[in-house]
């Protein structure tokens, strides 16, 4: 079966520690995404990737760091730094963005971080 | 404040009744899509509408444009109890440094009631 899987599904951390959130496609999908949502919200971008090896900062990426060492990985690192990371995180892919217009993604079943 | 705004941002109806829900958005866009999102669980697309389009079906749904008005509504007909989920609009820039990246609104919650 073809999509995106997340691991794990629910993740305590106590504070101070950092904690990585696994991201990884089989949609040979040159582009993923880190989002976070808070309870009644819309998502807010981390960090996205367009292809491996390089990737850049989304509107809220303070506290959090990624990789793109594979084109199907994508890991999420919640640091220390991240005052308030108790949040429902979300991974998604996309088909490249070189067509000039973007089209749908698609996303994880999502990782539920608690902080203790 | 975020580029997309949802409304209502919540709608209860009977199975069987249309749902309509509008998103409003502040710039030129590339496309704005609709997602749907059950409790806990990941975004699903629903559909992408381009600038350049007016109207835009899939099964059930309708989807409108307006980018003069910077408006688009999102029409689920003959609703079901399955449909029950909070439904998202996110927008595409049309260009600049934000360019490719989805903004979504903060989503109507809408529950069908058997």
């Amino acid at each position: 079966d073809g999509g995106i899987t997340q691991s794990p599904k629910y993740l305590f951390r106590k504070e101070g520690q950092n904690v990585t959130l696994s991201c990884e496609q089989n949609l040979n999908h040159d582009a993923m995404y880190w989002y976070r949502q808070d309870p009644g919200q819309g998502l807010r971008l981390i960090y996205y990737s367009q292809i491996v090896n390089d990737f850049q900062k989304g509107d809220i990426a303070e506290g959090y760091s990624v990789s793109r060492e594979k084109k199907e990985s994508f890991p999420l690192t919640v640091t220390s730094a991240q005052k308030n990371p108790t949040a429902f995180y979300l991974c998604a892919s996309s088909k490249g963005w070189g067509s000039g217009s973007i089209g749908e993604q698609f996303f994880g079943p999502g990782t539920r971080l608690t902080v203790l | 404040s975020q580029q997309g705004e949802e409304d209502p941002q919540a709608l209860s109806i009977q199975e069987g009744e249309n749902a309509t829900m509008n998103c409003s958005y502040k710039t030129s866009i590339n496309n704005l899509q609709w997602y749907r999102q059950n409790s806990g669980r990941g975004l699903v697309h629903l559909i992408l509408i381009r600038s350049n389009e007016r109207e835009k079906h899939s099964g059930r749904l309708r989807v409108t444009l307006d980018t003069s008005k910077k408006s688009s509504s999102l029409l689920i007909t003959a609703s079901r109890a399955a449909d029950t989920a909070s439904y998202f609009c996110a927008t595409v820039l049309a260009g600049g440094t934000s360019y490719g990246k989805l903004t979504f609104g903060q989503g109507t919650i809408l529950t069908v009631h058997p």
